[in-house]
C-alpha cells in the first residue's frame, strides 16, 4: 500500500498570503497524484488532477506540481472560503489512498 | 447538473448488514467507473471499493469478503451491500464518479450517508 504523507498537518495564515501544502509518497507516483479541498461539514471536491491539471470550475490561485514521490499544492493568495482540510490521493497502485489531510485555517 | 445521491445509512448492530445505494443524474452512468469512500466523524478519507464499466470490482483489505460493490445502469444507481458489520465500519460513506469516466479520482461526490455501528 502507498502511504502518503502531509504536512504541514495544520496552516494559519492571513488573507492574502500564500500557502504551501506538501504531499510525500512512499514510492514513485509517476504524476497520479490529485488535492481534494473539503471544507467544514461538505463533501470533498475535487481540486487538482493528475498533479497539475485544475478541475472544472477551480480558480486559478490553485496550483499543483510535482511528480515522483514530492507534490505541492500552492494557493497563492488565501481566501476566506479556502478554509478547509486539503487531502491527496493516489491513483498509481491499489487500494487507492489519500494523505491524512493538512487543515488551513485562517488568521 | 451532475448529482449523486446517496441512501441506505443507520443505526446496526455489530456483525449486522446495510445496503448502501447511490443514485446518479445528470449524466450517463453507464460510461462511468464509480467508488465508494468512507470517512470517520473528524478523520481522514478511506477509499472503500470501485466499480469499473465493465463490472470488475476492487475493495480496500479491511472490508473484502465483508463487503459488495455492485452497480444498476438501468437504474444508474450503485449499491454497497456491507455484511458482518464491524464498529470500525462507522463512518460517513461517500460515492463518487470517476473523473472523466475512468481516472481513479473521484469527481464530484455525494453528500454522504451516515452508518453507526454499535450494539
Amino acid at each position: 500500500e502507498i502511504v502518503l504523507t502531509q504536512s504541514p498537518a495544520t496552516l494559519s495564515l492571513s488573507p492574502g498570503e500564500r500557502a504551501t501544502l506538501s504531499c510525500r509518497a512512499s514510492q514513485s507516483l509517476s504524476n497520479y497524484l490529485a488535492w481534494y479541498q473539503q471544507r467544514p461539514g461538505q463533501a470533498p471536491r475535487l481540486l487538482i488532477y493528475d498533479a497539475s491539471n485544475r478541475a472544472t470550475g477551480i480558480p486559478a490561485r490553485f496550483s499543483g506540481s510535482g511528480s515522483g514521490t514530492d507534490f505541492t499544492l500552492i494557493i497563492s493568495s488565501l481566501e476566506p472560503e479556502d478554509v478547509a482540510v486539503y487531502y491527496c490521493q493516489q491513483r498509481t497502485t491499489w487500494p487507492l489512498t489519500f494523505g491524512g489531510g493538512t487543515k488551513v485555517d485562517i488568521k | 447538473e451532475v448529482q449523486l445521491v446517496e441512501s441506505g445509512g443507520g443505526l446496526e448492530q455489530p456483525g449486522g448488514s446495510l445496503r448502501l445505494s447511490c443514485a446518479g443524474s445528470g449524466f450517463t452512468f453507464s460510461n462511468y467507473d464509480m467508488h465508494w469512500v468512507r470517512q470517520v466523524r473528524g478523520k481522514g478519507l478511506e477509499w472503500v471499493s470501485g466499480i469499473e464499466t465493465t463490472g470488475e470490482t476492487y475493495y480496500t483489505d479491511s472490508v473484502k469478503g465483508r463487503f459488495t460493490v455492485s452497480r444498476e445502469n438501468a437504474k444508474n444507481s450503485l449499491y454497497l451491500q456491507m455484511n458482518n458489520l464491524r464498529v470500525g465500519d462507522t463512518a460517513m460513506y461517500y460515492c463518487a464518479r470517476a473523473h472523466g469516466g475512468k481516472s481513479n479520482w473521484f469527481d464530484p461526490w455525494g453528500q454522504g450517508t451516515l452508518v453507526t455501528v454499535s450494539s
